[in-house]
């Protein structure tokens, strides 16, 4: 069964930094692209960041650019997002999400952890 | 940027009737075209991919279909446990996802 568990959520003030991982499980991890996806408290879903398998190609949207880092470490089946420069309109559930095989550059999220909470407040 | 919208932003359809949920592209998208079903405190789900290719598990009464930049997604007869909200999102280009369109009972 394929799992994704976030961790490292936490209460952290504006400007400081605060690092997730997403642990995966259940399929042949260092063979998947990631992502991680983030949803304010009651609005919708924003996609952050991509990373291709190997961990060679990274891409960012605009409003993270700079400030976060994705990277994942195949040996340890394990995707990381360091956030760093948090500001109050980062606060949100941080999701880790598998792109599904595909021969194009982008895909479907065809798996989801639970989330994590990240606040961002004084 | 490639902006989807959904509409409606919120549709009420009692249990057993058709629901057709929308999702427009700002520009081509071509079939890279997802949706996504949201409950309350969970992770969202991927039930159609490719615009109109159901994922695992999703039963056959979720259909998606394309008219050029305009994507539906079909439930054909409500269950209980449909009532969510729903996303779409183009992985054409750099990802995006709709508002959302909440689909309440009835």
């Amino acid at each position: 069964e394929v799992q994704l568990v976030e961790s490292g959520g936490a209460l952290v003030q504006p400007g400081g930094s605060l690092r997730l991982s997403c642990a995966a499980s259940g399929f042949t991890f260092r063979n998947y692209e990631m992502n991680w996806v983030r949803q304010a408290p009651g609005k919708g879903l924003e996609w952050l960041s991509y990373i291709s398998s190997s961990g060679t190609t990274i891409y960012y949207a605009d409003s993270v650019k700079g400030r976060f880092t994705i990277s994942r470490d195949n040996a340890k089946n394990s995707l990381y997002l360091q956030m760093n420069s948090l500001r109050a309109e980062d606060t949100a559930v941080y999701y880790c999400a598998r792109a599904a095989p595909s021969p194009l550059r982008w895909s479907a999220f065809d798996y989801w952890g639970q989330g994590t909470l990240v606040t961002v407040s004084s | 940027e490639i902006l989807m919208t959904q509409s409606p932003a919120t549709l009420s359809v009692s249990p057993g009737e058709r629901a057709a949920l929308s999702c427009r592209a700002s520009q081509s998208v071509s079939t890279n075209l997802a949706w996504y079903q949201q409950k309350p405190g969970q992770a969202p789900r991927l039930l159609i991919y490719g615009a109109s290719t159901r994922a695992s598990g999703i039963p056959a009464r979720f259909s998606g279909s394309r008219s050029g930049t305009e994507f539906t997604l079909t439930i054909s007869s409500l269950q209980s446990e449909d009532f969510a909200v729903y996303y779409c999102q183009q992985y054409n280009n750099w990802p995006s996802f709709g508002q959302g369109t909440k689909l309440e009972i009835k």
